[in-house]
């Protein structure tokens, strides 16, 4: 069963506000991500981690930004929000083994109930 | 550039109606095709993963099956529980430490009573 919890699931706010979007998993997992996601769109990565102290930008480029100090935690940060950057934002953490001797990974990812953010 | 092309954007089936959804993909060496289940206001959920040509993995009523240029989800007698977006993606060999993954816009798949 996968533990994955983003908090809050809607928030509105008003253009300029800081926000923190809060993701959690109590799997252990050494990844995470975030991911971006438009009505009828495909999901986006815009951020991922490697383990604790470590942080990458994904393929699409976000103003928002991320920090990585707990295993646990993965929190996103927009420090000033705008209206293009509504959308549902959609946290997932990883379970990696390695199999066949390592030459293939079996990668499946546990994804949180999303934040649908809307700035006014 | 990686793509990802799901078809059809929706579908409508009788209960009982057995059907295929669609993956199309073009990527530069595949390490893995996979396909998850969305329901509405919900996070993915995880299905099935396949890694060469001519696998196959089934669960339920849902059966997943590979070639070198797409895959296919098909659905023997669906009920209305298996109403949700299902979601293809692909993770391209790009060197050691790549975790990214190339999604399509998905499947809106209804099942009628």
């Amino acid at each position: 069963e996968a533990d994955i919890y983003q908090t809050p699931r809607y928030l509105v706010i008003g253009t300029g506000k800081k926000i923190t979007l809060e993701c959690s998993q109590t799997m252990g997992h050494d990844k995470m991500y975030w991911y971006q996601q438009d009505p009828g769109m495909e999901l986006h990565l815009i951020h991922y981690s490697y383990g604790v102290n470590s942080t990458e930008k994904g393929d699409l480029s976000s103003e928002s930004t991320v920090s990585r100090i707990r295993t646990e935690h993965f929190p996103l940060t927009l420090e000033s929000a705008r209206p293009s950057h509504t959308s549902q934002y959609l946290c997932a953490s990883s379970d990696l083994s390695n199999t066949l001797g390592g030459s293939l990974l079996r990668e499946k990812l546990f994804f949180g109930s999303g934040t649908q953010l809307s700035v006014l | 550039e990686d793509q990802v092309t799901q078809s059809p954007e929706a579908l409508r089936l009788q209960e009982g109606e057995s059907s295929s959804l669609n993956c199309s993909y073009t990527v530069s060496g595949l390490r893995g095709l996979f396909w998850y289940r969305q329901d509405p206001g919900k996070g993915p959920e995880f299905l099935f993963t396949l890694y060469s040509a001519g696998e196959e993995k089934e669960k339920e009523r849902l059966k997943a099956t590979l070639t070198k240029k797409e895959s296919f989800l098909h659905i023997t007698a669906p009920k209305p529980e298996d109403s949700a977006t299902y979601l293809c993606a692909v993770r391209p060999y790009s060197g050691a430490g790549s975790y990214q993954l190339t999604f399509g816009k998905g499947t809106k798949l209804s099942v009628i009573p």
